[in-house]
């Protein structure tokens, strides 16, 4: 079983709908859960972070964590063609960044 | 003003040199890492560096070593290139171990 796992889509969604994107995790002692957005041929941006449990949301997106079920979920609002790339889940163990593991990410395709 | 840059942007060479891979973070974080996107884009991490604790992912081969002048500077050297070590290396830097981490624009390393 790997680590962190994304489905790796595409996942295909039409301008203005809710994208919903999810990761697993299998080390329960996570600590620390983070989105980034990559577009093709870029770097790794930042989108969310979520420590506990429960939603968290900022701007069009909220992230959604349940420790007990070890899944992690980004939710993207009013989807626009821009935020069509790679979304990947990151996840840090207690034992510190050193340790993250990264999923290999979730391609999204926002539909004009 | 880039926060976490690297150089250079693109690296072709040849098997069985020797190259380096430059990267410095005006961030003030007191923790920078490399790590290796690979051709199916799975982000690992090669190495994690601290208040000069070096920690090293263990598999990454010992042709690999980074070194850092300062904390703002964590450079990559790697020894005999090989065929597989083609992929994009990128750096990034966090303020303490448990922290988000931001990243460079990556340098994309072609071994012929």
């Amino acid at each position: 079983q790997k680590e962190v796992e994304q489905n790796s889509g595409p996942l295909s969604v039409p301008e203005g709908a809710i994208a919903s994107l999810n990761c697993t995790y299998s080390d329960r002692g996570s600590q620390s859960f983070f989105w980034y957005r990559q577009y093709s041929g870029k770097s790794p941006e930042l989108i969310m972070f979520i420590y506990s449990n429960g939603d968290k949301e900022d701007g069009r997106f909220t992230a959604q964590l349940n420790k007990a079920s070890q899944y992690v979920s980004l939710l993207i609002r009013d989807s626009q063609p821009s935020d069509s790339a790679t979304y990947l889940c990151a996840v840090l163990p207690s034992g510190g960044y050193q340790k993250v593991t990264f999923g290999t990410g979730t391609k999204l395709q926002v539909i004009p | 003003d880039t926060a976490v840059s690297q150089t250079p942007k693109y690296l072709v060479t040849q098997m069985g040199n020797d190259k380096s891979i430059k990267c410095e973070q005006n961030l003030g974080h007191d923790t920078m890492y490399w790590y290796k996107q690979d051709s199916k884009k799975f982000l690992k991490i090669m190495f994690s560096y601290n208040n000069k604790e070096l920690i090293i992912n263990e598999t990454v081969p010992n042709r690999f070593s980074p070194k850092s002048p300062d904390k703002a500077h964590l450079n990559l050297h790697i020894n005999s290139l090989e065929l597989g070590d083609s992929a994009v290396y990128f750096c990034a830097s966090s303020q303490g171990r448990y922290s988000e981490a931001f990243f460079g624009q990556g340098t994309r390393l072609t071994v012929v």
